[in-house]
């Protein structure tokens, strides 16, 4: 079975640039969450879909990242414009919904370096 | 204070040996625990769930101590390929959905 799908797994850009990640999650999976991790932290919880609702967008920074999930299937990240700060792994995680005990299945991230 | 918290270490150990890591979190609320691993430049795994009458996975066992909001992983015979940072997740479930609050993750690396 095919796991957590994110494109591209690694992008440079210039600061003041917009980029945009893509994320397919495991088919079946009606949540899906994307991350933001730092060098040595653990990943931190940008916004959460369930179905095609943002239903947890609280860390979210409006003002230059948006999101979106047609369909409520594959979804996207985008941030514009693109800051020094932003240079990190983001991480998609997919999950089947509703249960406090589910387990959360990553993709493999993509990294963005701001130049 | 942070919402989990965790040594980062790094815990270096030679191969066979026993090693502990410990983890806090400060919301009482929180329904449920979990470790996972994540080897360097790659994504977060499950690695097990925490209960708290504590279970164990082979050589792994967890426990759980929701009076003292306190988690803790053993591994015992520690394994080269258990090399790896282990992050502790706590979910308090808040609105019928999940939020894992991550903590900064504890490095091991097991040595010959």
């Amino acid at each position: 079975e095919a796991g957590v799908v994110q494109s591209p797994r690694y992008k440079i850009i210039e600061k003041k640039q917009p980029v945009a990640f893509w994320c397919n999650p495991i088919s079946g999976h009606n949540t899906l969450y994307w991350y933001l991790q730092n060098l040595g932290q653990g990943p931190e919880l940008l916004i959460r879909y369930e179905n095609e609702e943002a239903v947890d967008d609280s860390q979210l920074p409006k003002d230059r990242f948006s999101a979106e999930r047609l369909k409520g299937v594959d979804s996207t990240l985008k941030i514009q414009p693109a800051e020094l700060g932003d240079s990190a792994v983001y991480l998609c995680a997919s999950s089947l919904g509703g249960s406090a005990q589910e387990t959360q299945y990553f993709g493999p991230g993509t990294r963005l370096l701001v130049l | 204070r942070k919402e989990v918290e965790q040594d980062p270490g790094p815990f270096n150990v030679p191969e066979g040996a026993t090693v502990a890591f410990n983890c806090t979190y400060s919301n009482s609320a929180s329904q449920s625990f979990f470790w996972y691993r994540q080897d360097c430049r790659k994504e977060p795994k499950l690695l097990m769930s925490v209960y708290s009458s504590g279970n164990e996975d082979g050589r792994f066992t967890a426990q759980l101590n929701r009076a003292s909001q306190y988690i803790s992983l053993l591994i015992r015979d520690s394994k080269l390929s258990d090399s790896a940072t282990y992050l502790c997740v706590v979910n308090p479930f808040t609105g019928g959905g999940n939020k894992l609050t991550f903590g900064t993750g504890t490095q091991l690396k097991v040595e010959l």
